[in-house]
């Protein structure tokens, strides 16, 4: 069981390119969100998505697009890259219900120049 | 807004020793509790949670909790620590929708 799994593990883009990060869970999950970890900010949500086809915007979601087209997939999209955008990035899913723990994946680290 | 405050950012304690880590939350009546534990360069594996019941939680790795609901507190503790618990580690709460939010994390060291 591969959990949630998400590519590529590292990426170093130029200011203003775009990119996808994927994010993908064999669990069956309802839930699934996208975190971004920077150095003494903890894990703050950009984005997530309760179901498919349903998605909203978290505490930071400026610079970054999402699509839920299926229950396994959520990928994230960079329009266009910016040095503030330089962190490790992680997905999580959840089951449907209050009181469920979330399951991460390894985490992208992402380098703008 | 619901938030949650983990005012040691880092904290040093020799091998053998207890261990407490504070975890505070705000918002809501009903928090849902976790903690998770990252190793460097890795992702973030689940400690223990609370939902409701007995207020003094199990965890894995010798780790336990306690809720406060006077306190608003959902402390970790350990009472020996090893040299394999250095990481760091991150509250989180729920309160019964989506968007689970995590704390700033305090990053443990072990001194021999």
């Amino acid at each position: 069981n591969a959990g949630v799994t998400q590519t590529p593990k590292f990426q170093v883009l130029k200011t203003g390119q775009s990119m996808t990060l994927q994010c993908a869970q064999d669990m069956n999950h309802e839930y699934m969100s996208w975190y971004r970890q920077d150095p003494g900010m903890g894990l703050r949500l950009i984005h997530y998505s309760v179901g498919a086809g349903i998605t909203d915007q978290g505490e930071v979601p400026n610079g970054y697009n999402v699509s839920r087209s299926t229950t396994e997939d959520f990928p994230l999209r960079l329009l266009s890259a910016a040095p503030s955008q330089t962190s490790v990035y992680f997905c999580a899913s959840r089951s449907g219900g209050t009181s469920t723990e979330a399951f991460f994946g390894q985490g992208t680290r992402l380098t703008v120049v | 807004a619901q938030s949650v405050t983990q005012p040691d950012i880092h904290i040093t304690v020799s091998e053998g020793a207890s261990l407490e880590l504070r975890c505070n939350y705000s918002y809501g009546a009903t928090p849902y509790l976790f903690w998770y534990v990252q190793s460097p360069g890795q992702g973030l594996q689940l400690l223990l949670k609370y939902f409701s019941g007995d207020t003094l939680v199990q965890g894995i790795k010798g780790f336990e909790a306690e809720f406060k609901r006077s306190q608003s507190s959902f402390n970790l503790r350990k009472p020996s620590v090893h040299w394999s618990d250095a990481a760091e580690y991150f509250c989180a709460v729920t309160f019964g929708n989506e968007k689970l939010t995590f704390g700033t994390g305090t990053r443990l060291t072990i001194i021999p």
